[in-house]
């Protein structure tokens, strides 16, 4: 069964600053991998994912994301945070086999960003 | 532009109501789901459909049934509802064929508080 882990529930950086949030995720084989952001009310939007190719990939909002295999990592960053990137933000992994079209999304991470 | 919508957004209802929450997608995707959000858990799968008149079992699939009598809409029933079932529901639907992993595209939630 796949699982994913997101290390960080609250993280507060300032305006301007860069950004890392943290996935870790448990599966067989290689797979895919989402990040969606939640803003308050709303529901979740994908801002990136990795289905293949290239493990360096390139969202909306200038997010980007890096599959590592060997760290079993999908880590999101951002060279420079605006205020309004406050939100809260869930990684999410999907099996590549079977007929179940199973993701499984992580508890998520909540960004706070201070002027 | 296609979307996904969610009635009600908020839902009051007393214990041991049948509670139905409509959830209706334009971008006549085949596969549609429910799933509950609470703090500390993500979201988690209540049911899925890959198509008209099937239906499956998430991980937290006990007190709650859908049905699926066309494309465009699955509606998730709480045959009784219980304080346990206080939640942020969401809907979400894709495009994968033949069960195939896909981006997932979610509505905006529906806050339900059973008193």
């Amino acid at each position: 069964a796949q699982s994913v882990t997101q290390p960080d529930i609250h993280i507060t950086v300032s305006e301007g600053a860069s950004l890392e949030l943290r996935c870790n995720y448990s599966y067989g084989a290689t797979p895919y991998l989402f990040w969606y952001v939640q803003s308050p009310g709303q529901g979740l939007q994908l801002l990136l994912k990795y289905f293949s190719g290239d493990t360096l990939v390139q969202g909306i909002k200038g997010f980007e994301a890096e599959f590592k295999r060997s760290q079993s990592s999908f880590n999101l960053r951002k060279p420079s945070v605006h205020w309004s990137d406050a939100a809260e933000y869930f990684c999410a992994v999907g099996a590549r086999a079977g007929g179940y079209q199973k993701v499984t999304f992580g508890t998520g991470t909540k960004l706070q960003v201070i002027p | 532009d296609a979307e996904i919508t969610q009635s009600p957004r908020h839902k009051i209802t007393e214990t041991g109501r049948q509670v139905t929450l409509a959830c209706h997608q334009t971008w006549n995707h085949n596969n549609m789901f429910w799933y509950r959000q609470d703090l500390g858990h993500g979201l988690r799968l209540i049911h899925y459909s890959y198509g008209v008149q099937d239906t499956n079992k998430g991980e937290v699939s006990d007190g709650y049934s859908v049905s699926r009598s066309n494309t465009e809409d699955l509606p998730l029933t709480l045959e009784s509802a219980a304080s346990s079932q206080t939640s942020v529901y969401f809907c979400a639907s894709s495009a994968g064929l033949a069960g195939r992993t896909d981006t997932q595209y979610f509505g905006p939630g529906t806050r339900l508080t059973v008193l």
